[in-house]
């Protein structure tokens, strides 16, 4: 079964830091664009950042350049999002998502999600 | 930058009934790289629909996208209990990369 699993969020301070984990199975990931996409409460979607399939190209939303940085380690399966200096509206679920394809296309599986709180 | 309209933001239907959701872009969305997402309470958005058109896999046929350049709608051609539920509308043809339109809330009437 395809299947993305997510870990590492929890509560913080505003200014302190947070990585996510994102461990995938049933597929092997480095075939394909990886991305996070968080949702804050009661709130829309945001995309977040993707990663190309090498690792070497990363992308990042406005919001969050500079801060996040995502990652990936093929050789595990895994995808990281470290995120550094959070803020209050960073608060959020994360999802980790898996792209159609080794370009950019449609999110087709999407993880459970972890909740990151950041207290001001 | 791309930015997505969804219209209208609540619709309230009832089992059985047509549903019709729009989703308008602020530029055009080339390559009609337009994908639907369903997303329940308490549950991770579910991929619908992709290249404006095509079904992902599983999705029943009452579900069918259309539309072009600016304008693309999301058909639900008989609302079953399952289908209510808030629908987003992604483009990935442009920075920045991802867009979400807003969402619109599916009601039962």
């Amino acid at each position: 079964e395809v299947q993305l699993l997510e870990s590492g969020g929890g509560l913080v301070q505003s200014g302190e830091s947070l990585r996510l984990s994102c461990a995938a199975s049933g597929f092997t990931s480095m075939n394909y664009v990886m991305s996070w996409v968080r949702q804050a409460p009661g709130k829309g979607l945001e995309w977040v950042s993707s990663i190309h399939i090498g690792g070497g190209i990363t992308y990042d939303a406005d919001s969050v350049r500079g801060r996040f940085t995502i990652s990936r380690d093929n050789s595990k399966n895994m995808l990281f999002l470290q995120m550094n200096n959070l803020r209050a509206d960073d608060t959020a679920v994360y999802y980790c998502v898996k792209g159609r394809s080794d370009w950019l296309d449609a999110f087709d599986i999407w993880g459970h999600g972890t909740t990151v709180t950041v207290s001001s | 930058e791309i930015v997505l309209t969804q219209s209208p933001g609540t619709l309230s239907l009832s089992p059985g009934e047509r549903a019709t959701l729009s989703c308008r872009a602020s530029q055009t969305v080339f390559s009609s790289y337009l994908a639907w997402y369903q997303q329940k309470p308490g549950q991770a958005p579910r991929l619908l629909i992709y290249s404006t058109s095509t079904r992902a896999t599983g999705i029943p046929d009452r579900f069918s996208g259309s539309g072009s350049g600016t304008d693309f709608t999301l058909t639900i051609s008989r609302l079953e209990p399952e289908d209510f539920a808030v629908y987003y509308c992604q483009q990935y043809s442009s920075s920045p990369l991802f867009t979400f339109g807003p969402g619109t809330r599916v009601d039962i009437k």
